[in-house]
């Protein structure tokens, strides 16, 4: 079974430092793009960053771009995202998810999605 | 504001037919598949139709997509209370090298 779990979640002050871990199982890692959105209290999906199966293509939305750092590690099956200079409004559940579908990214689909981590930025 | 504009809300009767719209552009469903996700309160988002119009094995054929030009649509028919929940479109968007969602809407089976 195709599994995505989330951990790292927690409180942090503003301007402080979280790294996100996702751990994959149920399929071949090293094979898949691999993906961070995020869901802010009552609101909707907001995309954050997406890693290639190699690390080869990076990208971030503009709103963490410069703060936020997606990596993974292929041996431990493992995608992370550090969150670095975190704001009020970076406060939401972050899901990781994979990415399946053609050749380029444009014909992909995020399946599965894991179960989500709470992120609490506040004083 | 989300780049993909979705009505926030939408409902109907069990057995009746409703339509969620997702309105984009030329960089995003202009060019790129859609994909709908379907999220019940408090779990994670699931694929619920993938490149414009497929279904994932273990979704019921009630479910449908469609697109046209800059627009797309989910429909569902013959609907049923166990519909009830939040529906999202997404797209890649070729301008800001990056995914968009539709800011969601909110199914309400009356």
């Amino acid at each position: 079974e195709v599994q995505l779990v989330e951990s790292g979640g927690g409180l942090v002050k503003p301007g402080g430092s979280l790294r996100l871990s996702c751990a994959a199982s149920g399929f071949i890692f090293s094979t898949q793009s691999m993906n961070w959105v995020r869901q802010a209290p009552g609101k909707g999906l907001e995309w954050v960053s997406s890693i290639s199966s190699t690390s080869g293509y990076i990208h971030y939305a503009d709103s963490v771009r410069g703060r936020f750092t997606i990596s993974r590690d292929n041996a431990k099956n493992s995608l992370y995202l550090q969150m670095n200079s975190l704001r009020a409004e970076d406060t939401a559940v972050y899901y990781c998810a994979r990415e399946k579908g053609g050749t380029t990214m444009p014909t992909h689909w995020f399946d599965p999605w894991g179960q989500g981590t709470l992120v609490t930025v506040s004083s | 504001q989300s780049v993909l504009t979705q009505p926030p809300s939408a409902s109907g009767t069990p057995g009746q037919r409703v339509t969620i719209s997702c309105s984009g552009s030329s960089s995003n469903i202009g060019t790129n598949i859609v994909n709908w996700y379907q999220q019940f309160p408090g779990t994670a988002p699931k694929l619920l139709i993938y490149s414009n119009n497929q279904r994932p094995s273990g979704v019921p054929d009630r479910f449908s997509g469609s697109k046209s030009g800059t627009s797309a649509s989910l429909a569902i028919s013959g609907l049923q209370s166990e519909d009830e929940a939040d529906y999202y479109c997404a797209a890649w968007d070729d301008s800001l090298n990056g995914w968009v969602f539709g800011g969601g809407t909110k199914l309400t089976v009356l």
